[in-house]
């Protein structure tokens, strides 16, 4: 079956723009995962929906990050105001709760000039 | 809190040689350990798991994992190295409670295959 698909796989915007970014879990997955990766940070956790409860938004790293997910399935993580430190490959991830495996999208490029 | 730390942010074998991936973790709670390879421009792929089941797990492409609590490790191993091993690979630790299914990731290991 079809896996984690993310789109743009790459979006250059400009500093102080907003950017979405868009995921869609792999079908009947309740729980989605965002993640961010940067050379210097490595991978960290940004935020984690899990079926109808509240997310998880432990990991945003400032009030400029936002998600949400529409009907229990595709995903939109939003960046307003984008700074330079926030280029990086975002990273989609759904797991179906039983299994734990988490499978992952081929990410999306963002560069913040 | 979880953390994970991978020694060694590179490692290079020669083909045919041994694969050792040093992982070691810190937990409050009994962990759920996992190992991901990422592929140059690719997204992140399962290896193997470990959920308190067997402490020796095996993953896809021969490699394996033991668990050792006492030594509060993971490490991955593969006897024999393969070209196509070259990549990068993370440990990960899942949380408990609530939120058992968010990751903590090691800072990665890229692994070179030397002719």
């Amino acid at each position: 079956g079809a896996g984690v698909s993310q789109s743009p796989s790459n979006k250059v915007t400009e500093k102080g723009k907003d950017v979405e970014l868009r995921c869609d879990p792999i079908s009947g997955h309740t729980a989605l995962y965002w993640y961010r990766q940067s050379l210097g940070q490595g991978l960290e956790f940004l935020i984690y929906f899990q079926g109808n409860s509240a997310p998880d938004k432990s990991g945003l790293p400032s009030d400029r990050f936002s998600a949400e997910r529409t009907g229990g399935s595709v995903s939109t993580l939003t960046i307003q105001r984008t700074q330079q430190e926030d280029s990086a490959v975002y990273l989609c991830a759904s797991s179906d709760t039983l299994i734990l495996e988490q499978f992952f999208g081929p990410g999306t490029r963002l560069t913040v000039l | 809190a979880q953390s994970v730390t991978q020694l060694g942010s590179h490692v290079s074998v020669s083909e045919g040689a041994l694969v050792l991936l040093r992982c070691n973790y810190s937990s409050s709670v009994p962990p759920y350990l996992f190992w991901y390879v990422q592929y140059p421009n690719q997204g992140l792929q399962l290896l193997l798991k470990y959920t308190s089941a067997a402490t020796l797990v095996k993953g896809i492409n021969g490699f394996e994992a033991e668990f050792k609590k006492s030594e509060t490790s993971f490490h991955l191993t593969k006897p024999s190295a393969h070209m196509s091993d070259a990549a990068e690979y993370f440990c990960a630790v899942s949380h408990g409670g609530t939120s058992y299914g968010k990751l903590t990731f090691g800072q990665g290991t890229i692994l070179t295959v030397h002719p």
